[in-house]
């Protein structure tokens, strides 16, 4: 079936180090968003990259789409103890979003702890 | 603030007693989806509404049931909780997405841990 592979699973970083979490698709993506988790918590929204090839940037978050529109990252810069949680990528597949009102497919997260 | 509200936050049940959880949202928005989130795994899509229009997931048990009586408000009923249930479960809203209006962020309630006992 259609599916958002994300890797890796887990890492773990000590503080100021950098860190990178990756997002596949089998399909074109109409469009990608990030979401955070923090333990114990929801997901709270990121960010939606739409266009292909697009870039942007939150502080120390830096998101990318691919040209294909298949595949994004997060890169965080010198990780904090506040960015632990799990970050999930989700996309709505199809190149038109298809007639599924905002359905969509989530990666299965990145674990990220921070070692201060 | 706007905001999605679910209620219990905590629910505890035993096996096979049909339980009901509740969300409600302030946001206004047309779509309202459920997730089930288990340990260390992303949120499993079961079933989303736009407006009173219901989308089933084709793998969402019979089990679990659906019902959305105004725009405001949706629930989610398990019929016979077995332990594979014990999990998060996750309410969003988004507004509807359109080939022009296509940023539609899911806004997530805190949601309810249920426990089958």
């Amino acid at each position: 079936g259609q599916q958002v592979m994300q890797i890796p699973q887990y890492q773990h970083v000590q503080e100021g180090e950098d860190f990178t979490t990756y997002c596949n698709s089998s399909t074109t993506l109409s469009n990608i968003q990030w979401y955070k988790q923090r333990p114990g918590g929801h997901p709270v929204f990121l960010i939606q990259l739409v266009k292909s090839g697009e870039v942007k940037k939150q502080k120390r978050l830096t998101f990318q789409f691919g040209e294909a529109k298949k595949n994004s990252s997060l890169h965080i810069t010198a990780t904090q103890t506040t960015d632990v949680g799990t970050y999930f990528c989700a996309g709505r597949l199809g190149k038109d979003g298809g007639t599924s009102y905002g359905k969509l497919t989530f990666g299965q997260g990145t674990i990220l702890t921070v070692h201060p | 603030d706007a905001m999605v509200i679910q209620n219990p936050r905590y629910q505890v049940t035993q096996f096979g007693k049909p339980v009901t959880l509740s969300c409600s949202q302030t946001l206004n928005h047309n779509v309202m989806y459920w997730y089930q989130q288990k340990s260390s795994q992303a949120p499993k899509l079961l079933f989303h509404y736009y407006d009173k229009d219901f989308n089933n997931e084709a793998d969402t048990p019979d089990n679990f049931q659906s019902r959305r009586p105004n725009t405001s408000f949706c629930f989610l009923d398990i019929r016979s909780p077995g332990l594979g249930d014990a999990a998060m479960y996750l309410c969003a809203t988004s507004r509807l997405y359109t080939q022009v209006s296509y940023y539609n962020e899911q806004f997530f309630g805190p949601g309810t841990r249920l426990t089958v006992l």
